[in-house]
């Protein structure tokens, strides 16, 4: 199946500070995903992108199908952007997802 | 519009009791997925229905089987659960093959 790797495991920051997150995947994809999960365990869901480029506010992400890789860049970050990062990825009827990014922001 | 609903919240069974999960999707959406997910881990696939069809299973033993009902709504049952069953279980609903909505999970404790 794909293999999906996420960088870095983990990463700490200043409040205000930028960030890139990165997702290689291992095969051509359909469908890719990034989600935050919260301390409770709900997955939100931050990007739909299977390719190209999207903005929300402070996050942004980018995939390259290509070359198999997507990026999440999340700018001025906020105490409130602490959590999981997950990229999940599909190509035939089952998501895959990365072991995470925990990003913690600290005040 | 209400979003992907799971239930019970949490369940504290037995090792060797069966468990029944229950999901309901965004109205709607005609897919519903399972995963498992570990302390500490991505969650991991077990299952995906479209249209009352199984179109996908994970690697899971087939102590785990699952079923969607005609409203789309789904069911996962666990039998003779092990301590290693101790998760949060997942429930995810998409049109199709498309962008997946997840709901806020049940988390299922082993003893």
């Amino acid at each position: 199946g794909i293999q999906v790797e996420q960088s870095p495991p983990d990463l700490i920051l200043q409040e205000g500070a930028n960030s890139t997150l990165r997702c290689n995947f291992s095969d051509s994809v359909n469908n890719l995903q990034w989600f935050h999960q919260n301390p409770w365990g709900q997955l939100i869901n931050l990007f739909y992108i299977p390719s190209g480029t999207k903005q929300n506010g402070r996050l942004s992400a980018t995939t390259v199908a290509t070359e198999r890789y997507s990026l999440l860049y999340i700018s001025s970050s906020q105490t409130t952007d602490s959590g999981v990062y997950f990229c999940a990825v599909s190509g035939n009827n089952d998501m895959r997802f990365g072991a995470g990014t925990r990003l913690t922001v600290k005040p | 519009d209400a979003g992907v609903t799971q239930s019970p919240t949490h369940l504290i069974k037995t090792r060797g009791q069966h468990v029944t999960l229950r999901c309901s999707p965004i109205s709607g959406h005609k897919s519903v997925s399972w995963y498992q997910q570990v302390l500490g881990q991505g969650p991991q696939f077990i299952f995906q229905y479209y249209e009352k069809e199984e179109r996908g299973r994970g690697n899971f033993p087939d102590r785990f089987s699952a079923r969607q009902f005609p409203n789309y709504s789904s069911e996962l049952n666990v039998n003779a659960l092990l301590l290693g069953d101790s998760a949060l279980y997942l429930c995810a609903s998409s049109v199709s093959e498309s962008e997946q909505y997840f709901g806020p999970g049940t988390r299922l404790t082993v003893t």
